[in-house]
């Protein structure tokens, strides 16, 4: 399985403040995702990153609030921005497997709390 | 479309009893199904995944689950429940074509008395 870093691990941020992710992966993956869990919650896909294309993103999430940056094949960013209290969650980077089964792995998290 | 339902939003049990975590799923087609586990801040690590062929699947530290198509259920059990197993439990759901995408059900605490 894939080793996936990100950083910063956590962050306490101001209102109106914006603040970027870094999701790094020591192998080339095709697909790339960016998740948001709320606490107490489960995980919430925001956007799909592929290499070479912009990303996908699900309902309820737009690029003028995540951009999302996937500038090669083991490296991505995130960009949470104009941030609210309601921002407050854990980002959660994964990637794809490498089979064909939807299985992915999971970086460790960035901690954000927006005051 | 998809739905994954865990029954059971904290589950508590004795040290060396048995853990039964409870899912159930909605699928049109065949589906690919996972458990993960989250450790206090920690990211997700995939426990076990149920893709084709045998329906008892076993994962890492003594877990397993079981595929039942006519229950539409992934059930989680391990026989007898360790200190280190205190943590939060994700079920998902995936499908072929479908771009990796999972769909996570909103997860089960589960803790262990000594």
């Amino acid at each position: 399985s894939a080793v996936i870093s990100q950083k910063p691990s956590r962050d306490i941020c101001q209102r109106g403040t914006s603040l970027t992710i870094q999701c790094q992966v020591d192998s080339q993956v095709t697909m790339m995702f960016w998740y948001r869990q709320q606490p107490g919650q489960s995980l919430t896909l925001i956007a799909t990153a592929n290499q070479g294309s912009e990303a996908t993103y699900e309902s309820g999430f737009v690029i003028d609030k995540f951009p999302i940056s996937r500038p090669n094949l083991t490296f991505s960013t995130l960009t949470v921005s104009n941030m609210s209290p309601e921002d407050s969650s854990i980002y959660l980077c994964s990637v794809e497997g490498g089979s064909s089964y939807n299985e992915q792995f999971f970086g460790p998290g960035t901690r954000l709390t927006v005051l | 479309a998809q739905s994954v339902t865990q029954l059971g939003s904290h589950v508590s049990v004795s040290e060396g009893a048995l853990v039964l975590l409870r899912c159930n799923y909605s699928s049109s087609v065949p589906p690919y199904l996972f458990w993960y586990v989250q450790y206090p801040n920690q990211g997700l690590q995939l426990l076990l995944k149920y893709t084709t062929g045998a329906t008892l699947v076993k994962g890492i530290n003594g877990f397993e689950a079981e595929f039942k198509k006519s229950e539409t259920s992934f059930h989680l059990t391990k026989p007898s429940a360790h200190m280190s197993d205190a943590a939060e439990y994700f079920c998902a759901v995936g499908r072929r074509g479908s771009n990796y995408k999972l769909t996570f059900g909103k997860g089960t605490l589960l803790t262990v008395n000594p």
